[in-house]
């Protein structure tokens, strides 16, 4: 069975750090994409950003709202996806889901979600 | 930035009832449009990609349709299970754009 398990999110002060884990099972994990999603309280979805799978170099991708704050990783030996937030503002204020992509190359779709993690940044 | 626009925000209906919610994209985005399923503080699910494709063990009464900027997702016959929050999303081009959302409510 395939699953995706988030973890790391809390409450944050505006201006620091979290660490988002992503846990992977079920499912050869190296050769995937990952791609993070958020969803501000009651409002709909935002893609956050997108890392290759290794036969793609690992490269990513983010969303210009993001872009330079964050940080997409990935260990495959662990099977384990990562997202560093840097620099967090109010608006990151958030439940982030992590998501399979059945691009590997490129992101495309997410056929298997996590069960999100809540992100409050807030003073 | 393509823009996703969905209609209506919301609407209500019965079980039974066929549902038809659209999708416009603000540029043509060929056939690489996907739609999810939300239910209340659940996760989203991946319904349809490729506008028209259903996942597997997704139900029947489920289809997509469209091609360009227009596109539709189709209930047939209202369950009880499939009242929940619709999310269309765009894979053309990035950034990767979703939708405002669809809320099904029970009339």
């Amino acid at each position: 069975e395939v699953q995706l398990v988030e973890s790391g999110g809390g409450l944050v002060q505006p201006g620091r750090s979290l660490r988002l884990s992503c846990t992977a099972s079920g499912f050869n994990f190296g050769d995937y994409g990952v791609t993070w999603v958020r969803q501000a309280p009651g409002k709909g979805l935002e893609w956050v950003g997108f890392i290759r799978s290794k036969g793609n170099d690992e490269t990513t991708e983010y969303a210009a709202s993001v872009k330079g704050r964050f940080t997409i990783s990935r260990d495959d030996s662990k099977s384990i996806a990562y997202l560093q937030m840097n620099s967090l503002k109010t608006e990151d204020t958030a439940i982030y889901y992590c998501t399979r992509d059945e691009g590997g190359a490129t992101p495309l779709y997410f056929d298997y979600w996590g069960q999100g993690t809540v992100v409050t940044v807030s003073s | 930035d393509v823009q996703m626009t969905q209609s209506p925000s919301s609407v209500s209906a019965s079980v039974g009832d066929r549902v038809t919610i659209s999708c416009r994209a603000s540029q043509g985005i060929s056939g690489n449009l996907a739609w999810y399923q939300q239910r209340p503080g659940e996760a989203p699910r991946l319904l349809i990609h490729g506008a028209y494709r259903l996942r597997s063990g997704v139900p029947a009464r489920f289809s997509g349709s469209g091609s360009g900027t227009d596109f539709t997702l189709t209930i047939s016959s209202l369950q009880p299970e499939d009242f929940a929050s619709y999310h269309c999303q765009q894979a053309n081009s990035l950034p990767l754009t979703f939708g405002g959302g669809t809320k099904v409510e029970i009339k």
